[in-house]
């Protein structure tokens, strides 16, 4: 079964400090891999994604993520964070290739980010 | 665009009794989903519908909980009876045909708390 590890589950930085969570995943066939993100008293939603090609992806608010294939890593960057970028974030896999076997999420345990002013 | 609709948002019970939870997912998304997320955990897919069929139902504890999408569009999630443990919040996503590739949208979760 897959499974996705969070290992940082508390970050504090203060603004412009730069941030890269780190995230890997257990599954060694073709995988499509996401970060979902939880605003307080928002809902989950989605940050960016990975399927294919550039293992470098760009998400909203100037966050991305790469891909490191050998190391089954997917961690998220952003250069300089944002009092607004508090947040929980959570890493998700599923099964790839075109149409892959469902959706089937499987997330990781999440990362809560404070970020002080 | 209206979002993924979820009630009630919170619900407080003591165990042994029933709960039930609704959700309307985003109009013309074909596929529904529901999760549980307990504190300090990720969610964790209980039961996934496409339209009114169930796709994958493995990790829905089936002696207690039960799930139904008659019409194919807003579903009930049900616990019967409630335990300690079922304390989490109840997510509901839907996307629009289950891609492996699709974005899944998740409306604001049901809170529930077993006494």
């Amino acid at each position: 079964a897959q499974s996705v590890s969070q290992h940082n589950h508390h970050v504090i930085l203060s603004e412009a400090a730069s941030l890269e969570l780190g995230c890997n995943y257990s599954y060694g066939g073709t995988v499509n891999l996401f970060w979902y993100v939880q605003y307080p008293g928002q809902h989950l939603q989605l940050l960016l994604k990975y399927f294919s090609g550039d293992p470098l992806v760009k998400g909203i608010k100037g966050f991305e993520a790469e891909f490191i294939k050998s190391k089954f890593s997917f961690n998220l960057r952003k250069p300089s964070v944002q009092w607004s970028d508090t947040a929980e974030y959570f890493c998700a896999v599923n099964e790839g290739g075109l149409t892959g076997g469902g959706n089937k999420l499987t997330f990781g345990t999440g990362t809560q980010l404070k970020v002080e002013l | 665009e209206a979002g993924v609709a979820q009630s009630p948002r919170y619900k407080i019970i003591e165990k042994r009794q029933s709960v039930a939870f609704w959700c309307n997912p985003i109009s013309g998304h074909a596929t529904l989903y529901w999760y549980q997320q307990i504190l300090g955990q990720g969610p964790k897919l209980l039961i996934q519908f496409q339209n009114n069929g169930v796709v994958d139902d493995s990790q829905l504890p089936k002696d207690r909980f039960s799930a139904e999408r008659l019409k194919g569009v807003d579903s009930t999630l049900k616990i019967q009876p409630a335990k300690l443990e079922d304390s989490a919040v109840y997510l509901c996503a839907s996307s629009l045909v289950g891609a492996s590739r699709e974005t899944q949208y998740f409306g604001p979760g049901t809170r529930l708390l077993v006494l």
